[in-house]
This record gives C-alpha cells, sequence and structure tokens, in this order.
C-alpha cells in the first residue's frame, strides 16, 4: 500500500531564512507527486508536481522540489521564506495502478517568524 | 475557466437536519472527488466519480452520506440526519484522467458546515 510521510507537522523559519519541508513516500512503482498549499479556510492549491520527467520541479511562489528515487523522498524548498508563504503544505502521491487516487500527507503547518 | 466551484461556502445547520452541497468541476474534466477536512488534518477521501459512474466509496462512509453525478458534469453530496461529528470542511475536486494523461486535481474553496 502506498504511504506519504510529511516530517514535522509544524515547522518555523524566520522571513528570509531557507524553506524545507519534507515529504517521503512509499511506493513500489514511480509515482505521480504533489504539493499543495492551503490557506486558512480555502481550497487547496497546486504549487508543484512531479510527473516522470525532470527530477528538479519548480513551482509557484518560488518553491521548487527534487524527487530522489533513492532516497523516496520529495521535498519541498525555498530559499528565501516570505510572511505570505505561512500556510498549511500537503504533500501526495497518486499512480497510475492505483487508478491516481490520491494518497495524502497529514500536512506541515509553515510558520513565518518575523 | 472559472475552476472549481462550491455552493454553499458555508452552512450551518441543526442536528438532524439533512444538508446538500453542490460541486460543479473544471468542465472538461472527468474525474470529481469528494474529500472531508477537519481542523489540522488532511483532506480524508469521501467518494469520487469517473463520469457519472461512482468509482470508490470511503468504508469510513456512513449510510447517511450519499453523492450523485447524474450526468457527469455537477455533483451533489448530500448527509442526512447531521450530527455534530459531520462539522468540517467539504472539499470538491475535479481532474482529466485520459489514457495516460493524468492532470493534477483542482480543488475548490470549499464548503464549512456547522452542525449546532
Amino acid at each position: 500500500a502506498q504511504s506519504v510521510t510529511q516530517l514535522g507537522s509544524h515547522v518555523s523559519v524566520s522571513e528570509g531564512a531557507l524553506v524545507l519541508l519534507r515529504c517521503n513516500y512509499s511506493s513500489s512503482v514511480p509515482p505521480y507527486l504533489f504539493w499543495y498549499v492551503q490557506y486558512p479556510n480555502q481550497g487547496l492549491q497546486l504549487l508543484l508536481k512531479y510527473t516522470s520527467a525532470a527530477t528538479l520541479v519548480k513551482g509557484i511562489n518560488g518553491f521548487e522540489a527534487e524527487f530522489k528515487k533513492s532516497e523516496t523522498s520529495f521535498h519541498l524548498t525555498k530559499p528565501s521564506a516570505h510572511m505570505s508563504d505561512a500556510a498549511e503544505y500537503f504533500c501526495a502521491v497518486s499512480r497510475r495502478d492505483s487508478n491516481y487516487q490520491l494518497i495524502w500527507g497529514a500536512g506541515t503547518k509553515l510558520i513565518i517568524k518575523p | 475557466d472559472t475552476g472549481v466551484s462550491q455552493d454553499p461556502r458555508h452552512k450551518i445547520t441543526k442536528r438532524g437536519q439533512n444538508v446538500t452541497f453542490r460541486c460543479d468541476p473544471i468542465s472538461e474534466h472527468n474525474r470529481l472527488y469528494w474529500y472531508r477536512q477537519t481542523l489540522g488534518q488532511g483532506p480524508e477521501f469521501l467518494t469520487y466519480f469517473q463520469n457519472e459512474a461512482q468509482l470508490e466509496k470511503s468504508r469510513l462512509l456512513s449510510d447517511r452520506f450519499s453523492a450523485e453525478r447524474p450526468k457527469g458534469s455537477f455533483s451533489t453530496l448530500e448527509i442526512q440526519r447531521t450530527e455534530q461529528g459531520d462539522s468540517a470542511m467539504y472539499l470538491c475536486a475535479s481532474s482529466l484522467i485520459r489514457g495516460t494523461l493524468n492532470t493534477e486535481a483542482f480543488f475548490g474553496q470549499g464548503t464549512r458546515l456547522t452542525v449546532v
């Protein structure tokens, strides 16, 4: 069975510092991988996705993520945090042989300190 | 394209009442999902449709919950005899699955249900 693990339910960084949100997945076949962001009382917005093309994926708002098959990881990074990045971030995985059903991580709340 | 829209955005109901939510997906999308989300949690899968066919329902979904997508376009989610534990954000998402094409899921703004 597939699963997604996001390390750290809360991550706190200072404004201007590096953002690193961790996501590890378990899958016996290459998955599709996604990062979504959710602001309070809003739906989820796609930040970026990996679909077996380039392993380094650039997304919106300056975020990027690198697919590392050997580590089964898809960590999300941003070089310099901005106050507007404060939100909840969800990692998700899907596979063709699971009918593309999305499996979600528990989420990481990103807190930006002034 | 206006994206995925959900109606209403907020619903307050008394315990025991029935409620119905509507989701209008992106027009060319053939897949539609319903999720429930409580505070501080990730989306919890409820059910999904491929066109008008309901392909899977969560085992956690009680028989008070029913969803339809009669013409493969908009969908409704009905909760009968609401309970306080049903209070949550109900999210709808849509995507296009065709052969090897698999777009990401696009989400609506959600319907916030409060059962009092």
